[in-house]
């Protein structure tokens, strides 16, 4: 059973380019967060999707980010017109469907840079 | 919303000395507690966590306490090694909210 899955592990994209970061959950797991964290600081939440809804994305800043996880393929988080203040690592984590479950397992992270 | 503090934000002790890095919360509604840890470059590890009907947790070196009454919850290692040297992250859940501590970077010293 494959872990949590990210791609690219690093971007780098000029001021202004559109980011594009994919996550596919563990196998079974229908629940997607991501989280934002720049360097020596802690995860801050974003968003979290379920299949084809946003449940909640208070996190996140309300123009020029997007996240959505749709019903076949990965949740992608999507960020246009990237600004210096972007460059981050962008963590996603799945979560199982069962009745309960709350844990949460990491993906590696994509190490956005914008220069 | 729910808000997480964690203290100490660094932590340094002696191989074989123990450490214990402290967490509050605000949401009396909170029901879960993970701790992760994060070695330099790499993903958060989920090392163990406790449910809001359990007041004690522990696996091996490791073990959490949870006080709902003062709201706040506890991290302990015993027998600290140099490979426990990490950043460990405390999180509260509630509903479907995940919120987490700012970190404790914690060295063990050989």
């Amino acid at each position: 059973n494959a872990g949590v899955m990210q791609n690219p592990r690093h971007l780098v994209r000029r001021r202004g380019q559109e980011a594009r970061l994919r996550c596919s959950p563990m196998k079974g797991h229908s629940h997607v967060y991501w989280y934002r964290q720049l360097p020596e600081e802690g995860l801050k939440f974003m968003v979290y999707l379920q299949k084809e809804n946003i449940i909640d994305e208070s996190g996140m800043p309300k123009e020029r980010f997007s996240a959505e996880f749709p019903k076949e393929g990965p949740s992608i988080l999507r960020i246009q017109q990237v600004v210096r203040g972007d460059s981050a690592a962008y963590f996603c984590a799945s979560s199982p469907d069962r009745g309960g479950s709350f844990e949460q397992y990491f993906g590696p992270g994509t190490r956005l840079t914008v220069t | 919303g729910e808000n997480v503090e964690q203290h100490p934000s660094t932590l340094s002790v002696q191989e074989g000395d123990s450490a214990v890095i402290k967490c509050t919360y605000s949401d009396s509604a909170s029901n879960y507690f993970p701790w992760y840890k994060q070695e330099l470059g790499k993903r958060p590890q989920l090392i163990i966590d406790i449910r809001s009907n359990v007041g004690e947790k522990k696996d091996q070196r490791i073990a959490v306490t949870l006080n709902k009454t003062a709201k706040h919850f506890s991290l302990h290692i015993t027998e600290t090694q140099p490979e426990d040297s990490a950043v460990y992250f405390c999180a509260a859940r509630v509903n479907n909210d995940m919120r987490f501590g700012a970190g404790t970077r914690l060295t063990v010293k050989p």
